[in-house]
Protein backbone atom coordinates (compact mmCIF):
# COMPACT_ATOMS: atom_id res chain seq x y z
CA UNK A 1 0.00 0.00 0.00
CA UNK A 2 1.58 3.12 -1.17
CA UNK A 3 1.89 5.69 1.31
CA UNK A 4 1.44 9.64 0.61
CA UNK A 5 3.96 10.59 -2.61
CA UNK A 6 5.30 13.55 -3.93
CA UNK A 7 7.54 15.05 -6.43
CA UNK A 8 10.39 16.54 -6.91
CA UNK A 9 12.20 15.91 -3.59
CA UNK A 10 14.27 18.80 -4.20
CA UNK A 11 13.77 22.16 -6.61
CA UNK A 12 15.95 25.41 -6.98
CA UNK A 13 14.08 28.23 -8.86
CA UNK A 14 15.12 31.68 -9.28
CA UNK A 15 13.08 35.00 -8.00
CA UNK A 16 10.49 35.71 -9.79
CA UNK A 17 9.95 31.77 -11.75
CA UNK A 18 6.89 29.65 -11.30
CA UNK A 19 6.87 26.35 -9.91
CA UNK A 20 4.76 23.17 -9.36
CA UNK A 21 4.96 20.50 -7.01
CA UNK A 22 2.80 17.22 -7.05
CA UNK A 23 1.22 15.07 -4.59
CA UNK A 24 -0.26 11.81 -4.28
CA UNK A 25 -2.77 10.96 -1.77
CA UNK A 26 -2.32 7.68 0.42
CA UNK A 27 -4.34 4.71 -1.62
CA UNK A 28 -8.21 5.27 -0.40
CA UNK A 29 -8.05 9.00 0.53
CA UNK A 30 -9.75 11.70 -1.31
CA UNK A 31 -8.49 14.76 0.63
CA UNK A 32 -5.26 17.05 0.37
CA UNK A 33 -3.64 19.22 2.68
CA UNK A 34 -0.70 21.15 1.85
CA UNK A 35 1.52 23.13 4.18
CA UNK A 36 4.61 25.04 3.97
CA UNK A 37 7.27 24.60 6.71
CA UNK A 38 10.32 27.26 6.71
CA UNK A 39 13.48 26.11 8.48
CA UNK A 40 12.91 25.77 12.52
CA UNK A 41 9.06 26.58 12.79
CA UNK A 42 6.00 24.16 12.33
CA UNK A 43 4.13 23.52 9.21
CA UNK A 44 1.95 25.84 8.32
CA UNK A 45 -1.34 25.30 6.32
CA UNK A 46 -1.85 26.64 2.29
CA UNK A 47 -4.97 25.19 1.64
CA UNK A 48 -6.99 22.07 1.06
CA UNK A 49 -8.68 20.09 -1.86
CA UNK A 50 -11.21 17.51 -1.49
CA UNK A 51 -13.99 16.88 -4.45
CA UNK A 52 -11.60 18.81 -6.82
CA UNK A 53 -12.33 22.02 -5.04
CA UNK A 54 -11.04 24.38 -2.38
CA UNK A 55 -12.49 23.80 0.75
CA UNK A 56 -10.02 26.23 3.03
CA UNK A 57 -7.53 28.03 3.06
CA UNK A 58 -4.98 29.37 5.13
CA UNK A 59 -3.23 33.33 5.54
CA UNK A 60 -1.20 32.78 2.13
CA UNK A 61 -1.37 34.96 -1.56
CA UNK A 62 -3.22 34.23 -4.17
CA UNK A 63 0.51 33.52 -5.89
CA UNK A 64 -0.09 30.43 -4.17
CA UNK A 65 -2.97 28.11 -5.99
CA UNK A 66 -3.73 24.07 -6.47
CA UNK A 67 -5.17 22.03 -8.29
CA UNK A 68 -7.25 18.39 -7.68
CA UNK A 69 -7.68 16.00 -10.36
CA UNK A 70 -10.31 13.16 -10.32
CA UNK A 71 -7.66 10.39 -9.51
CA UNK A 72 -7.30 12.38 -5.98
CA UNK A 73 -3.85 13.74 -6.66
CA UNK A 74 -3.09 17.16 -6.22
CA UNK A 75 -0.78 19.99 -7.65
CA UNK A 76 0.64 22.93 -5.74
CA UNK A 77 1.62 26.45 -8.04
CA UNK A 78 3.45 29.05 -6.63
CA UNK A 79 3.63 32.05 -9.18
CA UNK A 80 6.34 34.82 -8.84
CA UNK A 81 8.43 33.36 -6.44
CA UNK A 82 10.27 35.10 -3.38
CA UNK A 83 13.08 34.38 -1.62
CA UNK A 84 10.91 33.44 1.57
CA UNK A 85 9.16 31.15 -0.81
CA UNK A 86 12.02 28.84 0.06
CA UNK A 87 10.56 26.19 2.97
CA UNK A 88 9.96 22.37 2.70
CA UNK A 89 6.30 21.95 1.54
CA UNK A 90 4.33 19.14 2.67
CA UNK A 91 1.41 17.14 1.38
CA UNK A 92 -0.76 15.63 3.71
CA UNK A 93 -4.03 13.08 2.92
CA UNK A 94 -6.88 12.32 4.78
CA UNK A 95 -10.64 10.96 3.99
CA UNK A 96 -13.93 13.07 3.30
CA UNK A 97 -12.73 16.61 3.64
CA UNK A 98 -11.42 16.16 7.37
CA UNK A 99 -7.57 16.56 8.80
CA UNK A 100 -8.75 14.60 11.79
CA UNK A 101 -5.93 11.61 10.77
CA UNK A 102 -3.64 13.26 7.98
CA UNK A 103 -0.99 10.72 6.23
CA UNK A 104 2.04 12.71 5.25
CA UNK A 105 4.41 12.45 2.52
CA UNK A 106 8.06 13.18 2.93
CA UNK A 107 7.83 16.77 1.03
CA UNK A 108 9.54 19.05 -0.88
CA UNK A 109 12.26 20.92 -0.56
CA UNK A 110 12.33 24.56 -2.54
CA UNK A 111 15.35 26.75 -2.40
CA UNK A 112 14.15 29.90 -4.06
CA UNK A 113 17.80 32.01 -5.42
CA UNK B 1 -9.47 30.74 16.22
CA UNK B 2 -7.37 28.15 16.86
CA UNK B 3 -3.41 28.43 18.28
CA UNK B 4 -0.86 25.91 19.96
CA UNK B 5 2.04 26.38 22.39
CA UNK B 6 4.42 24.17 22.75
CA UNK B 7 6.84 25.17 25.92
CA UNK B 8 10.26 24.56 25.16
CA UNK B 9 12.02 24.55 21.73
CA UNK B 10 14.83 22.23 22.91
CA UNK B 11 14.17 19.56 25.50
CA UNK B 12 17.26 17.65 26.59
CA UNK B 13 16.78 14.04 28.52
CA UNK B 14 19.20 11.10 29.77
CA UNK B 15 18.86 7.82 27.80
CA UNK B 16 15.95 5.81 30.52
CA UNK B 17 15.02 9.34 31.53
CA UNK B 18 11.27 10.79 31.23
CA UNK B 19 10.10 12.17 28.77
CA UNK B 20 7.47 14.93 28.89
CA UNK B 21 6.78 17.88 26.20
CA UNK B 22 4.60 20.33 27.02
CA UNK B 23 1.57 21.56 24.72
CA UNK B 24 -0.86 24.33 25.29
CA UNK B 25 -3.85 25.03 23.35
CA UNK B 26 -6.80 27.39 21.98
CA UNK B 27 -9.53 26.27 20.31
CA UNK B 28 -12.99 28.04 20.12
CA UNK B 29 -14.78 24.87 19.54
CA UNK B 30 -14.07 20.93 20.69
CA UNK B 31 -10.64 20.00 19.55
CA UNK B 32 -9.23 17.57 17.61
CA UNK B 33 -5.48 17.38 19.35
CA UNK B 34 -2.42 15.72 17.19
CA UNK B 35 0.96 14.45 18.26
CA UNK B 36 3.37 14.27 15.27
CA UNK B 37 7.45 13.13 14.89
CA UNK B 38 9.51 14.34 12.45
CA UNK B 39 13.03 12.80 11.47
CA UNK B 40 15.54 14.68 9.20
CA UNK B 41 14.55 15.61 5.84
CA UNK B 42 10.97 13.57 6.25
CA UNK B 43 7.71 14.02 6.60
CA UNK B 44 5.60 13.73 9.95
CA UNK B 45 4.44 10.49 11.10
CA UNK B 46 1.25 10.61 13.79
CA UNK B 47 2.30 9.28 17.16
CA UNK B 48 -1.19 9.86 18.34
CA UNK B 49 -4.42 11.48 18.36
CA UNK B 50 -7.41 12.55 20.21
CA UNK B 51 -10.59 13.45 19.21
CA UNK B 52 -12.95 12.33 21.69
CA UNK B 53 -13.63 9.68 24.63
CA UNK B 54 -10.88 8.78 26.88
CA UNK B 55 -8.83 11.46 27.74
CA UNK B 56 -5.23 9.56 28.31
CA UNK B 57 -4.02 8.18 24.74
CA UNK B 58 -1.46 5.67 23.75
CA UNK B 59 0.71 6.21 20.68
CA UNK B 60 3.08 4.39 19.03
CA UNK B 61 6.79 4.15 19.95
CA UNK B 62 5.77 4.09 23.97
CA UNK B 63 4.12 7.45 23.77
CA UNK B 64 1.21 8.52 25.29
CA UNK B 65 -0.75 12.00 26.23
CA UNK B 66 -3.58 13.39 28.45
CA UNK B 67 -6.17 15.98 27.12
CA UNK B 68 -6.58 17.81 30.31
CA UNK B 69 -9.60 20.57 29.02
CA UNK B 70 -9.87 22.14 32.65
CA UNK B 71 -5.63 23.50 31.78
CA UNK B 72 -5.88 23.01 27.53
CA UNK B 73 -2.93 21.27 27.87
CA UNK B 74 -2.28 18.15 25.77
CA UNK B 75 1.16 17.07 27.48
CA UNK B 76 3.46 14.20 26.06
CA UNK B 77 5.13 11.80 27.79
CA UNK B 78 7.30 8.50 27.77
CA UNK B 79 8.58 6.84 30.74
CA UNK B 80 11.95 5.88 29.21
CA UNK B 81 13.68 7.55 26.58
CA UNK B 82 15.61 5.69 23.46
CA UNK B 83 17.89 6.97 21.68
CA UNK B 84 15.59 6.90 18.88
CA UNK B 85 13.19 9.06 19.95
CA UNK B 86 15.77 12.04 19.14
CA UNK B 87 13.45 13.96 16.51
CA UNK B 88 11.51 17.27 16.30
CA UNK B 89 7.83 16.64 17.57
CA UNK B 90 5.07 19.05 16.81
CA UNK B 91 1.39 19.47 18.62
CA UNK B 92 -1.29 19.93 16.21
CA UNK B 93 -4.87 21.08 17.08
CA UNK B 94 -7.95 20.76 14.76
CA UNK B 95 -11.69 21.75 14.82
CA UNK B 96 -13.89 19.01 15.20
CA UNK B 97 -14.28 17.43 11.97
CA UNK B 98 -12.72 20.71 10.68
CA UNK B 99 -10.34 20.87 7.48
CA UNK B 100 -7.31 23.25 9.08
CA UNK B 101 -4.87 22.08 11.35
CA UNK B 102 -2.67 24.37 13.43
CA UNK B 103 0.83 23.17 14.06
CA UNK B 104 2.99 24.15 17.00
CA UNK B 105 6.25 25.67 16.52
CA UNK B 106 7.89 22.37 17.55
CA UNK B 107 10.17 20.87 20.37
CA UNK B 108 13.58 19.14 19.27
CA UNK B 109 13.97 16.23 21.19
CA UNK B 110 17.96 15.42 22.56
CA UNK B 111 18.99 11.88 23.84
CA UNK B 112 21.96 11.86 25.41
CA UNK B 113 24.15 8.31 26.25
Amino acid sequence: DAGVTQSPTHLIKTRGQQVTLRCSPKSGHDTVSWYQQALGQGPQFIFQYYEEEERQRGNFPDRFSGHQFPNYSSELNVNALLLGDSALYLCASSLRGTSNEQFFGPGTRLTVL
Amino acid sequence: AQSVTQLGSHVSVSEGALVLLRCNYSSSVPPYLFWYVQYPNQGLQLLLKYTTGATLVKGINGFEAEFKKSETSFHLTKPSAHMSDAAEYFCAVSGTGGFKTIFGAGTRLFVKA
